[in-house]
């Protein structure tokens, strides 16, 4: 059974960079699209991006360049960098298998405060 | 981006009720529609992709169907447990994007 944890610090501060790391057990990172995705009262869900498994990427334009996805494939890790954060990226962040996605991470909530 | 909106935005039904929910893309996505299915505190859950197919152990009281722009998710009888939010997706364009969401609740 393929299994995805998010693990990071739940607490970012304004304007530093939110950090996220996705470990997925139970299957391989060397195939298959993996995602980031937030999920926020006001904004509902929204797609942050994608890597494949050989690095090619895809943002989001309504972030603005402020995220950089990764992978691992040594690790069987993808990680989410999001920088310059505001109060408005307060949200819970899941990372997910393929597209549509069929497995996510529990999510872990990330509070941006001073 | 492509904008999904989805109707209603809530819903009170009994159980053994048929549901259906509606998605309307702002553009043609073909058939490249999911369905997913949240309970609070949970991530969702994939129900339904490519419109109309059923993701491996969902109940076959789940169904979707449409393509274009108009689609809409069947609940034939329904289960306690189906009470839930429900969001599509479109996975047609980049970035794709979710519906507002349906909250279904028990009458």
């Amino acid at each position: 059974q393929v299994q995805l944890q998010e693990s990071g610090p739940g607490v970012v501060k304004p304007p530093e960079t939110l950090s996220l790391t996705c470990t997925v057990s139970g299957g391989s990172t060397t195939s298959y699209y993996w995602s980031w995705i937030r999920q926020s009262p006001g904004e509902g869900l929204e797609w942050i991006g994608y890597i494949y498994y050989n690095g090619s990427t895809k943002y989001n334009p309504s972030l603005k360049n402020r995220v950089t996805i990764s992978i691992d494939t040594s690790k069987n890790q993808f990680s989410l960098e999001l920088n310059s954060v505001t109060a408005a990226d307060t949200a819970i962040y899941y990372c997910a298998r393929t597209i549509p996605p069929d497995y996510w991470g529990q999510g872990a909530l990330v509070t941006v405060s001073s | 981006a492509i904008q999904m909106t989805q109707s209603p935005s809530s819903l009170s039904a009994s159980v053994g009720d048929r549901v259906t929910i509606t998605c309307r893309a702002s553009q043609g996505i073909g058939n490249d529609l999911a369905w997913y299915q949240q309970k609070p505190g949970k991530a969702p859950k994939l129900l339904i992709y490519a419109a109309s197919n059923l993701q491996s152990g969902v109940p076959s009281r789940f169904s979707g169907s449409g393509s274009g722009t108009d689609f809409t998710l069947t609940i034939s009888s329904l289960q306690p447990e189906d009470f839930a939010t429900y969001y599509c997706l479109q996975d047609y364009n980049f970035p794709f994007t979710f519906g507002q969401g349906t909250k279904l609740e028990i009458k």
